[in-house]
Protein backbone atom coordinates (compact mmCIF):
# COMPACT_ATOMS: atom_id res chain seq x y z
CA UNK A 1 0.00 0.00 0.00
CA UNK A 2 0.73 3.77 -0.06
CA UNK A 3 1.71 3.81 -3.74
CA UNK A 4 2.50 7.56 -4.39
CA UNK A 5 3.20 7.95 -8.97
CA UNK A 6 4.21 10.54 -10.59
CA UNK A 7 4.07 11.94 -13.95
CA UNK A 8 5.82 12.60 -16.28
CA UNK A 9 9.12 10.63 -15.38
CA UNK A 10 10.80 13.06 -17.54
CA UNK A 11 10.42 15.94 -19.57
CA UNK A 12 12.60 18.32 -21.81
CA UNK A 13 11.60 21.72 -22.55
CA UNK A 14 12.55 24.08 -24.29
CA UNK A 15 12.84 27.46 -21.88
CA UNK A 16 10.11 30.12 -21.71
CA UNK A 17 7.92 26.98 -21.48
CA UNK A 18 5.56 25.80 -18.96
CA UNK A 19 5.62 22.09 -17.86
CA UNK A 20 2.96 20.51 -15.66
CA UNK A 21 4.15 17.43 -13.44
CA UNK A 22 1.38 15.51 -11.90
CA UNK A 23 1.58 13.46 -8.14
CA UNK A 24 -0.83 10.43 -7.04
CA UNK A 25 -1.63 8.68 -4.64
CA UNK A 26 -2.63 5.25 -6.36
CA UNK A 27 -4.24 3.63 -2.45
CA UNK A 28 -4.74 6.09 -0.34
CA UNK A 29 -6.00 9.77 0.26
CA UNK A 30 -3.48 12.56 1.19
CA UNK A 31 -5.15 14.97 2.58
CA UNK A 32 -1.76 16.70 2.53
CA UNK A 33 1.37 16.13 -0.34
CA UNK A 34 4.57 17.54 -0.44
CA UNK A 35 7.04 18.68 -3.76
CA UNK A 36 10.74 18.54 -2.95
CA UNK A 37 13.51 19.63 -5.20
CA UNK A 38 16.65 17.50 -5.19
CA UNK A 39 20.10 18.56 -6.43
CA UNK A 40 22.91 15.65 -7.63
CA UNK A 41 24.06 14.33 -4.63
CA UNK A 42 22.11 16.70 -2.52
CA UNK A 43 19.32 16.49 -0.02
CA UNK A 44 15.95 17.13 -0.41
CA UNK A 45 14.41 20.49 -0.65
CA UNK A 46 11.21 21.12 0.43
CA UNK A 47 9.59 23.54 -1.73
CA UNK A 48 6.32 23.78 -0.44
CA UNK A 49 3.23 21.89 1.17
CA UNK A 50 0.34 21.27 -0.69
CA UNK A 51 -3.14 20.48 1.40
CA UNK A 52 -6.37 19.90 -0.89
CA UNK A 53 -9.06 22.46 -1.14
CA UNK A 54 -6.51 25.14 0.10
CA UNK A 55 -3.81 27.38 -1.36
CA UNK A 56 -0.38 25.48 -0.88
CA UNK A 57 2.33 27.08 1.40
CA UNK A 58 5.33 27.70 -0.13
CA UNK A 59 8.97 27.82 1.86
CA UNK A 60 10.98 30.74 1.89
CA UNK A 61 12.72 31.57 -1.35
CA UNK A 62 10.48 29.76 -3.65
CA UNK A 63 8.49 32.02 -6.17
CA UNK A 64 5.16 31.59 -5.61
CA UNK A 65 4.28 32.96 -9.04
CA UNK A 66 7.19 30.55 -10.85
CA UNK A 67 5.79 27.09 -9.25
CA UNK A 68 2.21 26.81 -9.14
CA UNK A 69 0.89 23.84 -7.14
CA UNK A 70 -2.51 22.76 -6.93
CA UNK A 71 -4.14 20.18 -4.96
CA UNK A 72 -7.64 19.47 -6.67
CA UNK A 73 -8.23 15.99 -5.43
CA UNK A 74 -7.44 14.16 -2.29
CA UNK A 75 -5.16 11.96 -4.78
CA UNK A 76 -3.34 14.38 -6.88
CA UNK A 77 -1.02 17.40 -6.51
CA UNK A 78 0.30 19.20 -9.89
CA UNK A 79 3.26 21.25 -10.08
CA UNK A 80 3.41 23.85 -12.53
CA UNK A 81 7.23 25.33 -13.78
CA UNK A 82 6.22 28.59 -15.43
CA UNK A 83 8.38 29.97 -17.85
CA UNK A 84 10.87 27.60 -17.29
CA UNK A 85 14.45 28.24 -17.94
CA UNK A 86 17.85 26.29 -17.51
CA UNK A 87 18.37 26.70 -13.94
CA UNK A 88 15.17 25.24 -13.30
CA UNK A 89 16.28 21.84 -14.26
CA UNK A 90 16.27 19.64 -11.77
CA UNK A 91 14.92 16.30 -10.04
CA UNK A 92 11.46 17.15 -8.49
CA UNK A 93 9.79 14.32 -6.09
CA UNK A 94 6.58 14.96 -4.69
CA UNK A 95 5.59 12.93 -1.52
CA UNK A 96 2.52 12.33 0.62
CA UNK A 97 1.16 12.02 4.38
CA UNK A 98 -1.27 9.10 5.26
CA UNK A 99 -4.47 11.15 6.80
CA UNK A 100 -3.97 9.27 10.42
CA UNK A 101 -0.93 11.72 10.92
CA UNK A 102 1.60 13.34 9.49
CA UNK A 103 4.17 10.58 9.82
CA UNK A 104 6.36 8.79 7.44
CA UNK A 105 5.96 10.25 3.78
CA UNK A 106 5.71 8.12 0.82
CA UNK A 107 7.81 9.33 -2.66
CA UNK A 108 6.69 9.65 -5.78
CA UNK A 109 9.79 8.24 -7.95
CA UNK A 110 10.26 11.90 -9.32
CA UNK A 111 9.83 13.88 -12.47
CA UNK A 112 13.44 14.70 -14.07
CA UNK A 113 12.99 18.14 -15.80
CA UNK A 114 15.54 19.54 -17.96
CA UNK A 115 15.40 23.15 -19.84
CA UNK A 116 17.45 24.00 -22.88
CA UNK B 1 16.69 29.01 10.50
CA UNK B 2 16.24 25.41 12.24
CA UNK B 3 18.47 23.02 10.14
CA UNK B 4 19.81 19.62 10.71
CA UNK B 5 23.27 18.02 9.92
CA UNK B 6 24.34 14.56 9.20
CA UNK B 7 27.75 13.41 8.95
CA UNK B 8 29.84 11.73 7.28
CA UNK B 9 28.45 12.96 3.87
CA UNK B 10 30.11 9.82 2.39
CA UNK B 11 31.31 6.39 4.07
CA UNK B 12 33.44 3.77 2.08
CA UNK B 13 33.57 0.30 3.72
CA UNK B 14 34.82 -3.26 3.38
CA UNK B 15 31.59 -5.51 3.42
CA UNK B 16 31.25 -7.15 6.80
CA UNK B 17 31.85 -3.89 8.50
CA UNK B 18 29.82 -1.74 10.59
CA UNK B 19 28.49 1.87 9.39
CA UNK B 20 26.83 4.70 11.35
CA UNK B 21 25.79 7.95 10.14
CA UNK B 22 25.04 11.04 12.56
CA UNK B 23 22.56 13.58 12.56
CA UNK B 24 22.81 16.64 14.79
CA UNK B 25 19.50 19.22 14.91
CA UNK B 26 20.02 23.16 16.13
CA UNK B 27 16.41 22.53 17.25
CA UNK B 28 14.54 19.94 19.36
CA UNK B 29 12.50 17.77 17.13
CA UNK B 30 8.94 15.92 17.69
CA UNK B 31 10.58 12.58 16.24
CA UNK B 32 12.92 12.07 13.54
CA UNK B 33 12.49 9.66 10.30
CA UNK B 34 14.67 7.96 8.26
CA UNK B 35 14.86 7.12 4.77
CA UNK B 36 16.76 5.22 2.19
CA UNK B 37 17.39 6.41 -1.62
CA UNK B 38 19.44 3.81 -4.02
CA UNK B 39 20.88 5.57 -6.34
CA UNK B 40 19.07 6.34 -9.29
CA UNK B 41 16.00 5.71 -6.83
CA UNK B 42 13.11 7.66 -4.71
CA UNK B 43 13.67 8.03 -0.97
CA UNK B 44 11.98 5.19 1.24
CA UNK B 45 10.63 5.17 4.54
CA UNK B 46 12.93 3.12 7.01
CA UNK B 47 11.50 4.00 10.76
CA UNK B 48 10.38 6.62 12.76
CA UNK B 49 11.16 7.60 16.59
CA UNK B 50 9.25 9.54 18.49
CA UNK B 51 10.39 9.20 22.41
CA UNK B 52 13.73 10.78 23.82
CA UNK B 53 16.10 8.29 24.11
CA UNK B 54 14.37 5.95 22.14
CA UNK B 55 16.10 2.79 20.26
CA UNK B 56 14.73 0.94 17.44
CA UNK B 57 16.15 -2.09 15.29
CA UNK B 58 15.45 -3.50 12.19
CA UNK B 59 17.19 -6.53 11.75
CA UNK B 60 21.19 -4.89 11.18
CA UNK B 61 19.92 -1.47 11.31
CA UNK B 62 19.44 -0.06 14.92
CA UNK B 63 18.42 3.66 15.32
CA UNK B 64 18.67 5.88 18.30
CA UNK B 65 16.87 9.13 18.99
CA UNK B 66 18.94 11.38 22.16
CA UNK B 67 17.80 12.02 25.18
CA UNK B 68 17.45 15.76 24.09
CA UNK B 69 15.45 15.00 21.19
CA UNK B 70 18.41 16.65 19.08
CA UNK B 71 20.05 13.78 17.65
CA UNK B 72 19.80 10.39 15.91
CA UNK B 73 21.79 7.45 14.88
CA UNK B 74 21.81 4.85 12.49
CA UNK B 75 23.95 2.13 12.64
CA UNK B 76 24.63 -1.26 10.41
CA UNK B 77 26.11 -4.34 11.39
CA UNK B 78 27.93 -6.23 9.00
CA UNK B 79 27.12 -4.18 6.26
CA UNK B 80 26.35 -6.04 2.98
CA UNK B 81 26.13 -4.68 -0.89
CA UNK B 82 22.57 -4.12 -0.27
CA UNK B 83 23.01 -1.98 2.12
CA UNK B 84 24.87 0.74 -0.81
CA UNK B 85 22.58 3.82 -1.04
CA UNK B 86 22.56 7.79 0.31
CA UNK B 87 20.59 7.55 3.76
CA UNK B 88 18.91 10.74 5.14
CA UNK B 89 17.61 11.46 8.30
CA UNK B 90 14.41 13.80 8.45
CA UNK B 91 13.58 15.67 11.76
CA UNK B 92 10.17 17.61 12.10
CA UNK B 93 10.12 20.64 13.68
CA UNK B 94 6.83 21.75 15.14
CA UNK B 95 5.54 25.42 14.14
CA UNK B 96 2.17 27.04 16.04
CA UNK B 97 0.21 26.14 12.77
CA UNK B 98 2.09 22.96 11.90
CA UNK B 99 5.00 21.60 11.40
CA UNK B 100 7.76 20.87 8.92
CA UNK B 101 10.31 17.85 7.93
CA UNK B 102 13.88 19.07 7.44
CA UNK B 103 16.36 16.48 5.48
CA UNK B 104 19.68 16.38 6.50
CA UNK B 105 22.31 15.77 3.88
CA UNK B 106 22.56 12.26 3.84
CA UNK B 107 25.29 10.20 4.06
CA UNK B 108 26.39 8.00 0.84
CA UNK B 109 27.20 4.54 1.82
CA UNK B 110 29.57 2.10 -0.48
CA UNK B 111 30.22 -1.23 0.55
CA UNK B 112 32.78 -2.98 -1.69
CA UNK B 113 32.59 -6.25 -1.68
Amino acid sequence: GAVVSQHPSRVICKSGTSVKIECRSLDFQATTMFWYRQFPKQSLMLMATSNEGSKATYEQGVEKDKFLINHASLTLSTLTVTSAHPEDSSFYICSASLPRGMNEQYFGPGTRLTVT
Amino acid sequence: GQQVMQIPQYQHVQEGEDFTTYCNSSTTLSNIQWYKQRPGGHPVFLIQLVKSGEVKKQKRLTFQFGEAKKNSSLHITATQTTDVGTYFCAGRVIYNQGGKLIFGQGTELSVKP
